[in-house]
Formats: C-alpha cells, sequence, structure tokens
C-alpha cells in the first residue's frame, strides 16, 4: 500500500479536463509545499512536469497545472490529448528518515 | 544533454549478490544527489534512499536500511545500488534519479534496471 493515495484510474475524452487527486497526511502534503509530479508512459521512465505544488519545468504544455488543499494535491489536464495517456505519480516530501513518498499511480486513459 | 544511463536487466537466483549502476552524463556529477526509486510489477514508484556523491554521505528509507548498500564514485560520475543476498520479492524495475542540492524534485530520471529474481 502506498504512502500518498491516488485513484488507480481516470479517463475523458480529448478536450476534456481531468483532475487527479493525491491524498496524504499533515506530515507529508499537508506539512510542506513540496508536492511534485512525474508522468510515466508504458516501458519508459518517469518524467517530472509538477514540482513545488505549482510551478511547471520549461517544456511542460501549460495545460498541466498543479494545486494542494490541506492534506490532498491534485493534478489537472485541461484540454486532453491522446499523447497524455500514461501513469501519473505524486509525490510528497515528509522529512528527514523517510524523505520522499510516492502515490500507487493514476492510469490516465483518453476515450 | 543530461542523461543518467543505468546497467542492463539481471536474473538472478535468490541468495545472490547484485551491483547495479547509474552513470551521469552531461552535467556536474557532485551538484546532485542521486536516488534509488523502487517499481515493483504492477505497483507505484517507492523511495529507497539517495546518495551526495560530493562526499557519499547516504539516506536510507528504513525498511531499505540494512539490505541494500547505496554508493557512488564521483571520478567515474556513477552511483551504484547493491545487494548481498536478493530476495524474491526484490523483482522490480529500480530507478536511479537525481536531485539538486537544496531542491525536493527528481528531475531527470535512468531508463532503469529491470532485476528478475528467480529460483
Amino acid at each position: 500500500q502506498s504512502a500518498l493515495t491516488q485513484p488507480r484510474s481516470v479517463s475523458g475524452s480529448p478536450g476534456q479536463s481531468i483532475t487527479i487527486s493525491c491524498t496524504g497526511t499533515s506530515s507529508d502534503i499537508g506539512g510542506y509545499n513540496y508536492v511534485s509530479w512525474y508522468q510515466q508512459h508504458p516501458g519508459k521512465a518517469p518524467k517530472f512536469i509538477i514540482y513545488d505544488v505549482t510551478k511547471r519545468p520549461s517544456g511542460v504544455p501549460d495545460r498541466f497545472s498543479g494545486s494542494k488543499s490541506g492534506n490532498t494535491a491534485s493534478l489537472t489536464i485541461s484540454g486532453l490529448q491522446a499523447e497524455d495517456e500514461a501513469d501519473y505519480h505524486c509525490c510528497s516530501y515528509r522529512g528527514f528518515y523517510s524523505a520522499w513518498v510516492f502515490g500507487g499511480g493514476t492510469k490516465v486513459t483518453v476515450l | 544533454e543530461v542523461q543518467l544511463v543505468q546497467s542492463g536487466a539481471e536474473v538472478k537466483k535468490p541468495g545472490e549478490s547484485l551491483r547495479m549502476s547509474c552513470k551521469g552524463h552531461g552535467y556536474n556529477f557532485t551538484n546532485y544527489w542521486i536516488n534509488w526509486v523502487r517499481q515493483m510489477p504492477g505497483k507505484g514508484l517507492e523511495w529507497m534512499g539517495s546518495i551526495d556523491p560530493s562526499d557519499s554521505y547516504t539516506s536510507y528509507r528504513p525498511s531499505f536500511q540494512g539490505h541494500v548498500t547505496i554508493s557512488a564514485d564521483k571520478f567515474l560520475n556513477t552511483a551504484y545500488l547493491q545487494w548481498s543476498s536478493l530476495k524474491v520479492s526484490d523483482t522490480a524495475i529500480y530507478y536511479c534519479a537525481r536531485r539538486m542540492q537544496g531542491t525536493k524534485w527528481f528531475d531527470s530520471w535512468g531508463q532503469g534496471t529491470l532485476v528478475t529474481v528467480s529460483s
């Protein structure tokens, strides 16, 4: 069982918006503004798409956005495209020994 | 171009030892921590531990402490993850990922190394 809780799957039609939730505790998501998100296509390495809750690295389309409220972080994909079909993993800093915790991953399907 | 290049897939028997590598290209290796992340079949990602290549200071997730060893050779720009006695439950893909000092995200990942442990 993963430390952070994500829905196993989310689906949407091209052009629609979807939101993936990631629920933790006050020891991780709620305690730090250090949530990051990673996109992983089948058979590929993860790629980071959001850091520090809301920031996008250069080269990541602005249809990807992040937010946080309390112990829950969210990733929204607006204007869903076929190439967005992938697994998405949330991650939060938790402090010294546990350091980083991940969610179980959410499979996004573009209908 | 920044790249982390990992060693190839391994097939091992329970009780055998293993060392895998992660070589950094295109950046100052000692400016970034190297982290190891496990992905068991069909599961999510799990942070195992990390190393600062500049001084080989390590940090482990408690559940991995004592079962794996993380090391680095800053002169070879290479980090390592090793086991002295593998278990069937170590079957997984292992990724290395770098993190810049002072940041809290992993900005570049290796391609992953598949380890299969079976009798």
